[in-house]
């Protein structure tokens, strides 16, 4: 069993809809991160957390939305969504960000978004 | 720019056959770190290995080995004895030291029964 929760496992929204993503992590990791994934393609990063402060936002359109209510939690609010942003969404986390000891990801199971 | 070259798209191997995932790798510095993850098709991303830029002693676990070479700069992984729950997508990744992980393209494992 993955030790990273996500929820839903799958969402359909429309194009004028507004859902979140949630994840959660019981590890004690300081370090949360949110990844698109369209198939056949590696993760692209989105959003780094660290220390529930957003520590990388890799150019992400405003219409997705990153939130960290603590250190377990992590959401991603979309709104205003198009379809080409139909995909599957990763949760991540880790020991720490930003240090000399790159610890690894654990990902959770994602959410395969779909928008219509 | 560090970059990660996963040349091989996608492998299909009879089960029981023994079976390499090749990673080529580039960075300038000197401290890094490199990763393997493999992705079933229940879309999760399993860590599978971290070795560090100091650290070339090649190592086993079980049916899974992997092959570092700074001279070449590769991380190859090597399977085994496959079985059909092998069958997946693998990830070499890499990250230098205070930085992101940078995955490469993937290579698609079909083990045939």
């Amino acid at each position: 069993d993955t030790e990273v929760t996500q929820t839903p496992k799958h969402l359909v929204m429309g194009m004028t809809n507004k859902k979140s993503l949630k994840c959660e992590q019981h590890m004690g990791h300081r370090a949360m991160y949110w990844y698109k994934q369209k198939a056949k393609k590696p993760p692209e990063l989105m959003f780094v957390y660290s220390y529930e402060k957003l520590s990388i936002n890799e150019s992400v359109p405003s219409r997705f939305s990153p939130e960290c209510p603590n250190s377990s939690l992590l959401n991603l609010h979309l709104h205003a969504l198009q379809p080409e942003d139909s995909a599957l969404y990763l949760c991540a986390s880790s020991q720490d960000f930003g240090s000399s000891y790159n610890s690894p990801l654990h990902f959770g199971n994602g959410t395969r978004l779909t928008v219509t | 720019a560090q970059k990660v070259t996963q040349a091989q798209t996608e492998i299909s191997v009879v089960e029981k056959e023994d079976v390499t995932l090749d990673c080529v790798y580039e960075t300038r510095d000197t401290t890094y770190y490199l990763f393997w993850y493999k992705q079933p098709p229940s879309g999760e991303l399993v860590f599978l290995i971290r070795r560090n830029s100091f650290d070339e002693q090649n190592e086993i676990s079980g049916r899974y080995s992997w092959n570092f070479q700074k001279s070449t700069s590769s991380f190859n992984f090597t399977i085994t004895a496959s079985q059909v729950v092998d069958s997946a997508v693998y990830f070499c990744a890499l990250s230098e030291v205070d930085d992101k992980i940078i995955f490469g393209k993937g290579t698609r494992l079909h083990i045939l029964p």
